[in-house]
């Protein structure tokens, strides 16, 4: 079946530490994002990439880092400047055109 | 430039009743419009769009919205509330032709009261 898979669904990082966060997608879809979700603030975007080797920061990009080597992978780093990194991730596909997104099932990262 | 606002960040119903949830939107450009839903710990999946043509959309599980430009509104409304339909849902909005990025609302939490 296509779909997205993030991973991993939990993850635990310590302060000072660089994380990064899967997304891979077979849905053959160009464009990809990354979303944050914070309790009472909706989602807010990080980074979103249209095409391959390619991207662009979203509204809170400090701290985070992406790459789009692949038109299946948009990787997520949450680096050690990111001062609140605790937050579900969320990643997302869209096809062109279509204006409607699809979205992976979450990681879920806490600093401890 | 796009915006969403999300009237009422809680609301619960009884089983069986009214589900009407409220989004207002802001567009300089005629709109892509959307609604998700969100389990605990789990992905938005979407339940209806509109893009052009009938105002009136129906989606998922029953659930259905309605397109008014004069209000800049786009409502969620079932008639009957389930048990299952207690989760977030989320309003969110982009540019024509859909090549935009998707700008959300803040939430809305729907508890059902048995």
């Amino acid at each position: 079946d296509g779909g997205i898979t993030q991973s991993p669904k939990y993850l635990f990082r310590k302060e000072g530490q660089n994380v990064t966060l899967s997304c891979e997608q077979n849905l053959n879809h160009d464009a990809m994002y990354w979303y944050r979700q914070d309790p009472g603030q909706g989602l807010r975007l990080i980074y979103y990439s249209q095409i391959v080797n390619d991207f662009q920061k979203g509204d809170i990009a400090e701290g985070y880092s992406v790459s789009r080597e692949k038109k299946e992978s948009f990787p997520l780093t949450v680096t050690s400047a990111q001062k609140n990194p605790t937050a579900f991730y969320l990643c997302a596909t869209r096809k062109t055109g279509t204006g409607g997104y699809t979205f992976g099932s979450g990681t879920r990262l806490t600093v401890v | 430039a796009q915006s969403v606002t999300q009237l009422g960040s809680h609301v619960s119903v009884s089983e069986g009743a009214l589900v009407l949830l409220r989004c207002n939107y802001s567009s300089s450009v005629p709109p892509y419009l959307f609604w998700y839903v969100q389990y605990p710990n789990q992905g938005l999946q979407l339940l209806l769009k509109y893009t052009t043509g009938a105002t009136l959309v129906k989606g998922i599980n029953g659930f259905e919205a309605e397109f008014k430009k004069s209000e800049t509104s786009f409502h969620l409304t079932k008639p009957s509330a389930h048990m299952s339909d207690a989760a977030e849902y989320f309003c969110a909005v982009s540019g024509k032709d859909g090549n935009e990025k998707l700008t959300f609302g803040t939430g809305t939490r729907l508890t059902i009261i048995p």
